[in-house]
């Protein structure tokens, strides 16, 4: 149990345009999803957290209106990097937590690369 | 400001021993600790939560707890190569349940 899938595994996009990354809990409702950065040989980094039916609550430093988070289902929250940059190129990661939960399950990733 | 620090490393530990990985934290009210293996390229992987003082294992794995002197360690007996990964220590508080992860300690175990 706790899967937590996301797609695209991977994506490369041009400079400019936007990618929407999705994040789903395969086989258990996920009331609160977080996103996360994580660059090359570096911690991660939580940008934002989010539950279900409620806006996002964005870290320090994290642009929101950039960086749009759609938390609508039990099952799905979307993360959208809106007019990309070769600097927003990372490894996105999203993870879940149930109800009654305190762990948290990680997605596998998503790698953008923003040319 | 709640930190979580751990040691960079890397550890490097012969194929068949114990490797030890030690986390400290700074918030005293801390209630849930978990650890995470992060492979190369991979996103991290849950292996151990553990919530009350003392140890707890799970197969090769062993977490332990001390509130007190505010660590918690993660011991791996007989390690293989393929525990070779980032170890991240994470620590939540009650209330946002929200996870503070440390940067994690990179564990090779060498044949």
């Amino acid at each position: 149990g706790a899967v937590v899938s996301q797609h695209p595994s991977w994506v490369i996009c041009k400079s400019g345009t936007s990618v929407k990354i999705e994040c789903r809990s395969l086989d258990f409702q996920a009331t609160t999803m977080f996103w996360y950065r994580q660059f090359p040989k570096q911690s991660l980094m939580l940008m934002a957290t989010s539950n279900e039916g409620s806006k996002a609550t964005y870290e320090q430093g994290v642009e929101k209106d950039k960086f749009l988070i759609n938390h609508a289902s039990l099952t799905l929250s979307t993360l959208t990097v809106t007019s990309a940059h070769p600097e927003d190129s990372s490894f996105y990661i999203c993870s879940a937590r149930g109800l009654s939960e305190h762990e948290q399950y990680f997605g596998p990733g998503t790698r953008l690369t923003v040319t | 400001q709640k930190e979580v620090e751990q040691n960079s490393g890397p550890l490097s530990v012969p194929e068949g021993a114990i490797a030890s990985l030690n986390c400290t934290y700074s918030d005293r009210v801390s209630q849930s600790f978990f650890w995470y293996r992060q492979y190369s390229g991979k996103s991290p992987e849950l292996i151990m939560s553990i919530y009350s003082n003392g140890d707890k294992e799970d197969g090769r794995f062993t977490a332990q707890l001390n509130k007190a002197s505010q660590y918690v360690s993660l011991l791996i007996r007989d390690s293989q190569p393929s525990d070779s990964a980032t170890y991240l220590c994470a620590v939540t508080t009650g209330g946002s349940y929200i996870p503070t992860f440390g940067r994690g300690t990179s564990l090779i175990v060498h044949p």
